[in-house]
C-alpha cells in the first residue's frame, strides 16, 4: 500500500522567506509526527498530532514554526522568515495510534536556506 | 530530559564479520525501544522493536537486539554482516509522554565486500 509521502522533496529558499512543507500520512493513521534532521545529528521531534489536534508541540524551536493537520489527513509544516539554521531534512511519520505503535516515515523534504 | 546515546559514530567491517552497535537510553521507567535503518537513498524503516516480554528481540534481515534494563541498554547485533547492510542505524526510545520518539545521533555502518 501507499506509504507516507512528502512534498516537495527538495526546497531551496532565500533567508527571510516563508516555506510550507506537506505530509500525506498512511490512510487510517490517526497519529502524525514531524521531525527535523540537521547534518550530522539525529532526528529532533517537532510536533505530534492525534487527529487534527496537537497535544505535543514542545519540539517546535521557535514561534516561526507552526503546523496544522486537516482531520486525520494531510499536514502542513510552515516556517516563517526562514533562517540559515533552519536548513535540514524535515521528516514526517505516521502511526495507527500513539505509542507504542511503530512510526512509518516518509522520504523527507530537504530544505536549504541560502 | 530523556536522551539516547549511540557509542559508535562510524563502524567499518568486512563481510561476514559480526556486528554490535551500542545504544543506551536515560529513562528508567517503562520504555518502548526501536532500531531504525536508513539505506542509501531510502526512507527510514523499522528493523526491530521492544515493548515488553522476551528481552531478546529479532528483527528483519537477521538483526537482533537485547534489552538489558539494569544497563539501560538496547544493543543491536548481527552475527554476519553483508555488503547490503551498509546503512545508517538509529536507536530510538519513546518519550515519557508517549508522544514522540527520541533518537540517537545514528551510526554509519560501512561493509566492504
Amino acid at each position: 500500500g501507499a506509504g507516507v509521502s512528502q512534498s516537495p522533496s527538495n526546497k531551496v529558499t532565500e533567508k527571510g522567506k516563508d516555506v510550507e512543507l506537506r505530509c500525506d500520512p498512511i490512510s487510517g493513521h490517526t497519529a502524525l509526527y514531524w521531525y527535523r534532521q540537521r547534518l550530522g545529528q539525529g532526528l529532533e521531534f517537532l510536533i505530534y498530532f492525534q487527529g487534527n489536534s496537537a497535544p505535543d508541540k514542545s519540539g517546535l524551536p521557535s514561534d516561526r514554526f507552526s503546523a496544522e493537520r486537516t482531520g486525520e489527513s494531510v499536514s502542513t509544516l510552515t516556517i516563517q522568515r526562514t533562517q540559515q539554521e533552519d536548513s535540514a531534512v524535515y521528516l514526517c511519520a505516521s502511526s495507527p495510534g500513539s505509542t507504542p505503535y511503530e512510526q512509518y516515515f516518509g522520504p523527507g523534504t530537504r530544505l536549504t536556506v541560502t | 530530559a530523556q536522551s539516547v546515546s549511540q557509542h559508535n559514530h562510524h563502524v567499518i567491517l568486512s563481510e561476514a564479520a559480526s556486528l554490535e552497535l551500542g545504544c543506551n537510553y536515560s529513562y528508567g521507567g517503562t520504555v518502548n525501544l526501536f532500531w531504525y535503518v536508513q539505506y542509501p537513498g531510502q526512507h527510514l524503516q523499522l528493523l526491530l522493536k521492544y515493548f515488553s516480554g522476551d528481552p531478546l528481540v529479532k528483527g528483519i534481515k537477521g538483526f537482533e537486539a537485547e534489552f538489558i534494563k539494569s544497563k539501560f541498554s538496547f544493543n543491536l547485533r548481527k552475527p554476519s554482516v553483508q555488503w547490503s547492510d551498509t546503512a545508517e542505524y538509529f536507536c530510538a526510545v519513546t518519550n515519557q509522554a508517549g508522544t514522540a520518539l527520541i533518537f540517537g545521533k545514528g551510526t554509519t555502518l560501512s561493509v566492504s565486500s
